[in-house]
């Protein structure tokens, strides 16, 4: 089942702050987070795992709620370059054949305006 | 410039056609993708291919027909293809184990069914 992007796009002007979030009605093992910019491929930027986890890389971080089956992907003092659509991935339970079975969110459009 | 290599990067082609898909990638990931994107759209899964056996294919129609020769390529072959399959073809690796493994994404084919 396609886990849930909120918002579905959001503006905002360089150096501000924005949350993208992303709920499923199933149990997850693990969210992925990409970003694509239009033309381009699917860019991974980090997994988080089941323990409620952060995990960060400059200034994009993200938490895993597994108990309320969600993840926030958090952007702090947005920089151009963060423009671009992101998607959650999650990945269900972990029998064999679903393994590396991620169903994407439908994405939510970052535009970062100067 | 990504690691997991596409070609061609366009395609056209009639529906009586016969065409291949290639992608190519040499970080010595054993689990290979194919994903179906339409415009705004996220990523669709087709084909996994596990230390280059189909591991998993998701109800995808016969017309498509992947082919996974090496650890390095992974091939699509398509066939009387429809309109309606006119889209942005993702190939994707990543390490064997492939549950919470970050994927790594090609630019991808844009095919065109005429």
């Amino acid at each position: 089942q396609q886990p849930v992007q909120s918002p579905q796009a959001v503006i905002l002007r360089e150096g501000e702050d924005a949350v993208i979030n992303c709920s499923s009605s199933k149990a997850l093992y693990s969210v992925h987070w990409y970003r694509q910019k239009h033309g381009e491929a699917p860019v991974f930027l980090m997994i988080l795992l089941k323990g409620g986890e952060q995990k960060g890389h400059e200034k994009i971080s993200a938490s895993f709620n597994e108990k309320k089956q969600q993840s926030s992907l958090y952007l702090t003092a947005s920089q151009l370059s963060y423009s671009g659509t992101y998607f959650c991935g999650t990945e269900g339970g972990l029998s064999g054949n679903q393994g590396g079975k991620l169903i994407f969110g439908q994405g939510t459009e970052l535009s970062v305006k100067p | 410039d990504t690691e997991v290599t596409q070609t061609p990067k366009h395609l056209v082609m009639g529906m009586t056609n016969k065409k291949s898909l290639k992608c190519e990638q040499h970080m010595g990931h054993r689990a290979m993708y194919w994903y179906k994107q339409k415009a705004k759209k996220p990523p669709e899964l087709m084909f996994v291919y596990s230390y280059e056996k189909l591991s998993i294919n998701e109800s995808v129609p016969s017309r498509f027909s992947p082919e996974c020769p090496n650890s390095s390529l992974l091939n699509l072959h398509l066939h009387a293809l429809q309109p309606e399959d006119s889209a942005l073809y993702l190939c994707a690796s990543s390490h064997a184990g492939f549950i919470h493994q970050p994927q790594h994404f090609g630019d991808g084919t844009r095919l065109s069914i005429l």
